[in-house]
């Protein structure tokens, strides 16, 4: 059972560079958010797309980005990096974007360090 | 605005009591509320969700409107009840953004 799919699982980068972090969800899924989770933190809401259009956007800079594919991939992409931005970033994918009959799921994220 | 609270960061009990795990929310419209769960290096996963008022694994929640509070309960806590637990609320719209609490590491003693 393929579950959603994040890449790279650790990642380290240096103050003021790019990133580019990459999810694949369940096979049949249409919907994709992102989230950040910083040490000690439950998890907060980045963005939402579904059929490849951004449904709701959490409060983040304008330095974080992101965009979904025609096969409903997504790549969550975060510039001019900060010694803030160091956390654990999490995909979640449902089959629509209400999700009242299709709960989320999670990947197992990918570890951002900023040093 | 909306926002969750987990009041506790460690909870430790042992195993056989009841065991409860506090959340409270503000909201000023009809919230969904969730809990997740993440075991020793697995995946964050749902536990349940108020609308489908189920028991899971012997944990059930219910939703107090008056005391915007959604405790999650077990009479009965066993060894692998152990994680993180996190209380969530989606405030609808047609974003599927969920708030979560900050968490509660859930310790169960021999």
């Amino acid at each position: 059972d393929a579950g959603v799919t994040q890449s790279p699982t650790h990642l380290i980068k240096t103050r003021g560079q790019h990133v580019t972090l990459r999810c694949s969800p369940i096979s049949g899924h249409k919907s994709v958010s992102w989230y950040q989770q910083v040490l000690g933190q439950g998890p907060q809401f980045i963005f939402q797309y579904y059929e490849k259009e951004e449904r709701g956007r959490g409060n983040f800079p304008d330095r974080f980005s992101a965009r979904q594919f025609p096969n409903y991939s997504s790549e969550l992409n975060v510039n001019a990096l900060l010694l803030g931005d160091s956390a654990l970033y999490l995909c979640a994918s449902s089959f629509d974007f209400q999700g009242r009959n299709s709960p989320l799921h999670f990947g197992n994220g990918t570890r951002l360090t900023v040093t | 605005a909306q926002r969750v609270t987990q009041p506790e960061k460690l909870l430790s009990v042992f195993k056989g009591a009841p065991v409860e795990l506090k959340c409270n929310y503000s909201y000023s419209g009809s919230p969904e509320l969730f809990w997740y769960v993440q075991y020793s290096r697995q995946r964050l996963q749902l536990l349940l969700r108020h609308i489908s008022r189920e028991s899971i694994k012997g944990f059930t929640a219910d939703l107090n409107k008056g005391e915007t509070s959604f405790h999650l309960k077990k009479p009965f806590a066993q060894e692998e009840d152990s994680a993180m637990y996190y209380c969530a609320l989606s405030g609808g719209g047609s974003a599927r953004q969920l708030t979560f609490g900050s968490g509660t590491q859930l310790t169960v003693l021999p």
